[in-house]
């Protein structure tokens, strides 16, 4: 069946610099979604993403989708302690959200 | 977060109890959601209800049963609970069964089985 990786799975980052994190699907993805969830939180959707090589920013976040539909990045610049938290990608498998593990962010003030 | 409502928010059970999960929403979303999340898992999805009066096996569906008791209310229950089944349990939602619609989540429930 499908399955969804990110990469890497812990990213910890020195308040004000950049960081990227990956998202890789072993199947063409029709499209994924973006989470954030906050330390004792629960998951909020960020984005989604659907057409090939697609580009989305919010903010100091920019989301692309890869050109094949297989893999999708997170980039975020100038990171501030507001960005910790953990960070899902998620793909869809036959109607229903297959969930990546997630890259957990630490900033370091 | 009004939208999804879970209850309780923490449990403490002994091996071989049970227990019901809640989950409502006030949302009029037809697609309702139960995952579990453990430490380095990501969500996995335990079982899933398309619209009312339609439930269906997610990816981790053994030790579970679940009722969609209107269109409002998604229930999961633990028959006889199971240490492996400590976890975080989260009740979500969307506007219908399609990898196109965002979720909503609840809050979880903090699951601890001694």
């Amino acid at each position: 069946g499908q399955q969804v990786m990110q990469i890497p799975q812990y990213q910890h980052v020195q308040e004000g610099e950049d960081f990227t994190t990956y998202c890789n699907s072993s199947t063409t993805l029709s499209n994924i979604q973006w989470y954030k969830q906050r330390p004792g939180g629960h998951p909020v959707f960020l984005i989604q993403l659907v057409k090939s090589g697609e580009v989305k920013k919010q903010k100091r976040l920019t989301f692309q989708f890869g050109e094949a539909k297989k893999n999708s990045s997170l980039h975020i610049t100038a990171t501030q302690t507001t960005d910790v938290g953990t960070y899902f990608c998620a793909g869809d498998s036959w109607g229903k959200l297959q969930f990546g593990a997630g890259t957990q962010v630490v900033v370091t003030p | 977060n009004a939208g999804v409502t879970q209850t309780p928010k923490f449990q403490v059970l002994k091996t071989g109890q049970s227990m019901t999960l809640q989950c409502a929403q006030d949302m009029n979303h037809n697609s309702m959601y139960w995952y579990r999340q453990d430490p380095g898992m990501g969500l996995r999805l335990i079982y899933y209800s398309a619209s009312e009066g339609t439930t269906d096996k997610g990816e981790v569906p053994n030790g579970y049963n679940v009722s969609r008791l209107n269109k409002r209310e998604f229930s999961l229950r633990l028959e006889s609970a199971a240490p492996s089944q400590t976890s975080v349990y989260f009740c979500a939602i969307s506007r219908g069964l399609a990898g196109n619609q965002p979720q909503h989540f609840g809050d979880g429930t903090r699951l601890s089985i001694l």
